[in-house]
């Protein structure tokens, strides 16, 4: 079974732009979460989708915000790049993200790097 | 409000025991779990607790007590490979994973 994967894996901006990255979550996982790792911050919860519903949200600003498609693909957008968005996103995905034994599967993130 | 701690950084030495301990306050609980990362590497799934006690899974091993929102996490015959960071993260109920800062583990020779 394929794993969870992230296209781009890299990715460099300029301040005021915005950027989509995209997840594909493992066959059959309809839940899918974003975080955002930074090494003063650590892992942070961004949102979740489940079912095309956002179904849970961080304490992020607007600016961020996603979607997900029929086939459980998730796209994640920022809008107005600031320096301090530069960061790992990383995508996890679950079966259904209610039972206590649903693991949530990492993929290998997208480096964003605002200039 | 949601709080997971656990120490920045520990070292110790190839063949030793160590325990990275983590403290958390959720709004509800629905298990907690512990991820590895290896630098520059997504998070991998370690292990998981719903009831209290201690779950073990060959070298590695989770203990969980509920009531005292504690949790630690055992590796024994540390090797080299096992440098990396280690996460701590509580699903509180209905929501995704909260991750703490994690724990660096430095094993040297």
């Amino acid at each position: 079974k394929a794993g969870v994967t992230q296209t781009p894996r890299y990715l460099i901006k300029t301040r005021g732009q915005q950027v989509t990255l995209s997840c594909s979550p493992i066959s059959g996982h309809r839940s899918v979460s974003w975080y955002q790792q930074t090494p003063g911050q650590g892992l942070q919860f961004l949102f979740e989708y489940f079912s095309e519903t956002q179904r849970n949200k961080g304490n992020f600003p607007g600016r961020f915000s996603g979607r997900q498609f029929s086939n459980s693909r998730s796209e994640m957008n920022v809008s107005t790049l600031e320096l301090g968005d530069s960061a790992l996103y990383l995508c996890a995905s679950s079966f259904i993200q209610q039972g206590p034994t649903d693991t949530q599967y990492f993929g290998p993130g997208t480096r964003l790097t605002v200039l | 409000g949601q709080n997971i701690d656990q120490p920045t950084e520990m070292t110790a030495t190839e063949g030793a025991i160590v325990q990275i301990n983590c403290t958390y306050q959720t709004s509800g609980f629905n298990g907690l779990f512990w991820y590895q990362q290896h630098a520059g590497e997504a998070p991998t799934f370690l292990s998981y607790n719903v009831l209290d006690g201690l779950e073990e899974k060959g070298r590695f091993s989770s203990f969980l007590s509920r009531s005292k929102g504690y949790s630690y996490l055992l590796l024994k015959e540390l090797q080299m490979k096992d440098s990396a960071s280690y996460l701590c993260a509580v699903r509180p109920a209905g929501t995704a994973l909260i991750f703490g800062k994690g724990t660096t583990l430095s094993v040297s020779s």
